[in-house]
């Protein structure tokens, strides 16, 4: 079945600066790939999502980047405030009725 | 729309008991998904209910159950609570089962086993 894996799982960032969190994903034809944050205390809120057949995918402040051949993704966060931080989780789903799945979770600080 | 909501949403048990947990997906999704939150462990999916049949499950024992019905609201059920059951359960909806598709949280219920 698919595995993901999640880097970092802590990451400190000063305000203004870039944070960037990195996924792979073991299933080759896994198609979609969403973003959580998880504020403390608060559910899982989806905040981007990107689908096989997109490379890259930008919301404001936040973007996506999906490299199918070396089955990796990464959420880019620029112009960092403090209301960034949270715990962000990565996921992948294969759309032939499989679950998501999830990486573990990376814990952003961002310092004032 | 109202969102994904979740009840009870804390709890508190002793070891050996058993635990009803309810959630009701926003309105038009007939897929319910249940997941566990620990520390350090992220979200661990346990199982997927989808037109009232159970879709996937995840790697947990016979222990934790779910089921659904007509209306799309689904329970989730842990007999003989142990310890290490204590965690945030939360459940996700999503559409019509045409996938990929974009999965929404509840607030989770919060269960203690003493």
């Amino acid at each position: 079945g698919e595995n993901v894996e999640q880097h970092p799982s802590t990451l400190s960032v000063q305000e203004g600066d870039s944070a960037v969190i990195k996924c792979t994903y073991s299933d080759s034809a896994s198609n979609y790939f969403p973003w959580y944050k998880q504020e403390l205390g608060k559910r899982p809120q989806l905040i981007i999502d990107i689908r096989s057949n997109v490379g890259e995918k930008k919301d404001q402040r936040i973007a996506v980047t999906l490299n199918k051949t070396a089955k990796h993704f990464s959420l880019h966060i620029t112009e960092t405030q403090p209301e960034d931080s949270a715990v962000y989780f990565c996921a992948a789903l294969n759309s032939g009725n499989t679950p998501l799945v999830f990486g573990k979770g990376t814990r952003l600080s961002v310092i004032a | 729309k109202a969102g994904v909501t979740q009840t009870p949403r804390y709890l508190i048990k002793t070891r050996g008991q058993q635990v009803t947990l309810s959630c009701s997906p926003i309105s038009g999704h007939r897929s319910v998904s249940w997941y566990q939150q620990t520390p350090g462990q992220g979200l661990q999916f346990l199982f997927e209910y989808f037109s009232e049949t159970q879709r996937n499950k995840g790697n947990f024992p016979g222990r934790f159950s779910g089921r659904q019905f007509s209306n799309s609201r689904s329970e989730m059920n842990v007999s003989t609570l142990e310890l290490g059951d204590s965690a945030l359960y939360l459940c996700a909806s999503s559409g019509t089962g045409q996938g990929p598709y974009e999965q929404y949280f509840g607030p989770g219920t919060r269960l203690t086993v003493t």
